[in-house]
């Protein structure tokens, strides 16, 4: 079955402007957590949801937000982009019922630059 | 808030050769999953290895297994009979509330010809 897929794979923007990143989480997966990876701070939890409901937030600044659909696909969106938000945003997907703690299937990332 | 180290930046090892690739972590839970994650350079994280704090015996995956210290709060990866393909970024992780996992900086293992 088709694995967890991120849009757009690259996107460069300015400084100022804001960004929506998309995930399609594997058919029948109901959660999906969202992680930002750079080089200097690594990886970082920014949120999880589940049935359209964030269950779980990282510590990021308002600026980072996002949803989830009922078709369980979810989308991010950066507002406000400064330089140090160039990372690479991963999407990842589970079952994720109540007290499950299961694999997380990752996509492959939306690489954004911000100049 | 929980934290997870990994003490080695790099690693190299020759192919055909057993390596292993050093976590530690910090909790105050007595029951909690633990996880090492390998991130290829096409970048797909996929999960290597799993092991829950309450069993005592080490996971098993094939060629790779664990060393679960948990008193020690040690969790590390054995790579036997390593591969070409095992050369990737690979994370240590501890799960920390539903669906959210606490990473380590990462080791970037080398594997020479």
């Amino acid at each position: 079955k088709a694995g967890v897929t991120q849009t757009p794979r690259y996107l460069i923007k300015t400084r100022g402007q804001q960004v929506t990143l998309s995930c399609s989480p594997i058919s029948g997966h109901r959660s999906v957590s969202w992680y930002q990876q750079t080089p200097g701070q690594g990886l970082q939890f920014l949120f999880e949801y589940f049935s359209e409901t964030q269950r779980n937030k990282g510590n990021f600044p308002g600026r980072f937000s996002g949803r989830q659909f009922s078709n369980s696909r979810s989308e991010m969106n950066v507002s406000t982009l400064e330089l140090g938000d160039s990372a690479l945003y991963l999407c990842a997907s589970s079952f994720g019922g109540v007290g499950e703690t299961g694999e997380l299937f990752f996509g492959e990332g939306s690489r954004l630059t911000v100049l | 808030a929980q934290t997870v180290t990994q003490s080695q930046p790099e690693m190299s090892v020759q192919e055909a050769e057993t390596v292993t690739l050093s976590c530690t972590y910090d909790t105050s839970e007595s029951d909690y999953y633990l996880f090492w994650y390998k991130q290829p350079p096409s970048r797909q994280m996929i999960l290597v290895i799993r092991q829950e704090a309450y069993k005592q015996q080490n996971a098993t995956e094939n060629r790779f297994s664990v060393n679960f210290q948990k008193a020690a709060k040690s969790f590390s990866l054995k790579i036997s009979d390593s591969q070409l393909g095992d050369a990737a970024m690979y994370f240590c992780a501890q799960e920390e509330g539903a669906q959210k996992l606490v990473f380590g900086q990462g080791t970037r293992l080398t594997i020479n010809p």
